[in-house]
């Protein structure tokens, strides 16, 4: 598509409960950033995937935090037992991959914005 | 690890006053990126630096890769409203991206 598209644009939730968040990057980028992002602070990486591989999951701040990107395209950030903590705006990002000067250039979604109740 | 550090972490200007941010890394960086995020937005690139000592212009913004490519800046000439917003840098050694806490810069009209 013509920029990151990321689903939902906000979450509420309980205490405990599963969440799946989605981001469809920008056609023909194999490079795919999950970060997330609290009030005055800035993104905090999470997960970098190269095409349908994890490339860096470092930043995961724990198990209950997965994400997949199966056909090197879309990708699925999945919190399982959700805790208040977790609030955040999940932002999702994209670049061109590669070596390239332009390789690490980010273009970011408008985020998904997660409320555990 | 690769920390990075913006000062000042916030800024209050007067319209047409200008205004200066300043990335500092403590590791030799191989480019340095700005990004400007307006409140309730999503980052969005402004520009990559790569050169030891590479400086960059965009209309009133002009930025500045460091000699030893350990630090740069970001300074806008006359601030307007529009200015308003946080401005990150990040260090683009690897793919990790280390992103600095941001300044956050208000403008008086």
């Amino acid at each position: 598509g013509a920029g990151v598209s990321q689903t939902p644009s906000n979450k509420v939730t309980e205490k405990g409960k599963y969440v799946e968040l989605r981001c469809d990057p920008i056609s023909g980028h194999t490079a795919l950033y999950w970060y997330r992002q609290s009030l005055g602070q800035g993104p905090e990486f999470l997960i970098y995937f190269q095409g349908t591989g994890a490339a860096d999951d470092s930043g995961l701040p724990n198990d209950r935090f997965f994400a997949v990107r199966p056909e090197g395209s879309v990708s699925t950030l999945k919190i399982q037992r959700t805790e208040r903590g977790d609030s955040a705006v999940y932002l999702c990002a994209s670049s061109l991959g590669g070596s390239g000067s332009g390789a690490n250039v980010l273009t970011f979604g408008a985020g998904s914005r997660l409320t555990v109740l | 690890g690769q920390q990075v550090m913006q000062i000042p972490q916030y800024q209050h200007v007067q319209e047409g006053e200008d205004f200066t941010t300043y990335c500092n890394s403590s590791t030799t960086l191989s480019n340095i990126q700005w990004y400007k995020q307006r409140p309730g937005g999503h980052p969005v690139f402004l520009i990559q630096l790569v050169k030891s000592g590479e400086v960059k212009k965009q209309k009133r913004l002009t930025f500045q890769f460091g000699e030893a490519k350990k630090n740069s800046s970001l300074h806008i000439t006359a601030t307007q409203t529009t200015d308003v917003g946080t401005y990150f840098c990040n260090a683009g050694n690897n793919r990790k991206l280390i992103w600095g806490l941001g300044t956050s810069l208000a403008v008086n009209p």
